[in-house]
């Protein structure tokens, strides 16, 4: 069965700390990986997407990831968290072989302190 | 990128009313749509595909006959709670499919509250 696991419900960091949010997936068809992110009450925004190519990709915000295909992760990174950061993030994966139906993770909760 | 619309952006409906919500990709053509809810505090799970011209496909566990979705136009899908229920009260998402890069383009919800 295809899961997303997000490990850190809550995390918190100081404004320009770096940050990093796991991501691993266990999926039965090559994957493709997104990251998204949700203010309350809204919906979601694409931060960035990974199909093929490149491991590394970048995104919007200066939101990076790494997709590792031998740790099943992609986790996702910013070296300077700014106040405006703070939401929830979801990881999720899809693929044509499923119809391109996505399965999110249970998502990462990020606060940031001042 | 790409915009889709819900309408409404939120109802409060009383128990065993029933409440359409419209799902619009306003810039392109979308053959597959996806409907998502989410509980608060909890993730999104998908709820149906949404495909033009035919019937949608539910996922395990979900209602055909309570959550009646239609896609009449390759612009618009609609999900139809009938009978509705407290326990219905959630965030209703869809999303629309751009085949040719394989990414969802999601509204920005419905809030659904059933008094």
């Amino acid at each position: 069965a295809q899961s997303v696991t997000q490990p850190d419900i809550h995390i918190t960091v100081s404004e320009g700390a770096s940050l990093e949010l796991r991501c691993n997936y266990s999926y039965g068809a090559t994957p493709y990986l997104f990251w998204y992110v949700q203010s309350p009450g809204q919906g979601l925004q694409l931060l960035l997407k990974y199909f093929s190519g490149d491991t590394l990709v970048q995104g919007i915000k200066g939101f990076e990831a790494e997709f590792k295909r031998s740790q099943s992760s992609f986790n996702l990174r910013k070296p300077s968290v700014h106040w405006s950061d703070a939401a929830e993030y979801f990881c999720a994966v899809g693929a044509r072989e499923y119809g391109n139906k996505l399965v999110f993770g249970a998502g990462t909760i990020l606060r940031v302190k001042s | 990128g790409a915009v889709v619309s819900q309408h409404p952006s939120w109802v409060i409906c009383k128990s065993g009313t029933s409440v359409k919500i419209e799902c619009r990709s306003l810039d392109f053509q979308a053959t597959t749509m996806f409907w998502y809810r989410q509980f608060p505090k909890q993730s999104l799970m998908l709820m149906a595909t949404s495909n033009e011209g035919s019937k949608a496909t539910y996922e395990q566990g979900v209602e055909k006959d309570k959550f009646l979705i239609n896609h009449a136009s390759l612009t618009l899908s609609t999900l139809t709670v009938t009978s509705a229920h407290p326990e219905d009260s959630s965030f209703y998402i869809c999303s629309a499919l751009d085949r040719g890069l394989g990414e969802q383009y999601f509204g920005p919800g419905t809030r659904l509250t059933v008094t």
